[in-house]
């Protein structure tokens, strides 16, 4: 079944602890973005990659890091999580015909 | 960049009726306009797409109308079911891009 996963689906943490949300894709797709949705804003775009070792930011990419050493891992880093970071993220992979599909997500609490 | 603009941002209707999404575009190079329908507690999935060379496009009860001159596309249900409650969002990419641009969402609720 072709599908994004994403992990963990929850994570309650506090300001400063370095965490990382893992994404994988088996479609063999090149591209792959991270999103976060935050009520009356919307999805709005954090990272993306086009390939391996290919990464460049979105719109809202300060506070976080992405790695792309492998075509289907996409993980997400927040180094010093704060607490305005608290959100739900999406991982998502997308075909050269543009369909997208979306993980299932990660709520993220920073405390 | 792209602004794209969904209305109405809630939407009842009840069961077996129609509901109408409309969205408007800003960048008229994008190309490519999807809609999203998410669950709750789901991450948004892929219902129908139009590329800009395609008027109308139709799945089953769902339909999606595009006009670029006007830069506004819209999205039909057709005899709504109670399962078609959720939030839906439209998007727009950019020629020559993978970005989703999206709109702020529409709740639809339908009535039993």
């Amino acid at each position: 079944e072709a599908q994004v996963t994403q992990n963990p689906r929850y994570l309650i943490t506090v300001t400063g602890k370095k965490l990382t949300v893992t994404c994988s894709q088996n479609m063999n797709h090149e591209y792959m973005s991270w999103y976060r949705q935050d009520p009356g804003l919307g999805l709005r775009q954090i990272y993306y990659s086009m390939n391996v070792e290919v990464t460049d930011k979105g719109d809202v990419p300060e506070g976080y890091k992405v790695s792309r050493k492998e075509k289907r891992n996409f993980p997400l880093i927040l180094e010093s999580p704060s607490p305005n970071q608290t959100s739900l993220y999406f991982c998502a992979s997308t075909s050269d015909s543009l369909a997208t599909y979306f993980g299932p997500g990660t709520r993220l609490t920073v405390l | 960049g792209e602004n794209v603009e969904q209305h109405p941002s809630t939407l009842s209707v009840q069961e077996g009726d129609s509901a109408v999404i409309k969205c408007t575009y800003s960048d008229s190079a994008s190309n490519y306009f999807p809609w999203y329908k998410q669950e709750l507690g789901k991450g948004p999935q892929l219902i129908i797409d139009i590329r800009s060379n395609v008027g109308e496009k139709k799945d089953q009860r769902i339909a999606v109308t595009l006009n670029k001159t006007a830069k506004h596309f819209s999205l039909h249900i057709t005899e709504t079911q109670p399962e078609d409650s959720a939030v839906y969002f439209c998007a727009a990419v950019t020629l020559g891009d993978y970005k989703l641009s999206f709109g702020a969402g529409t709740t639809v609720t339908v009535r039993a």
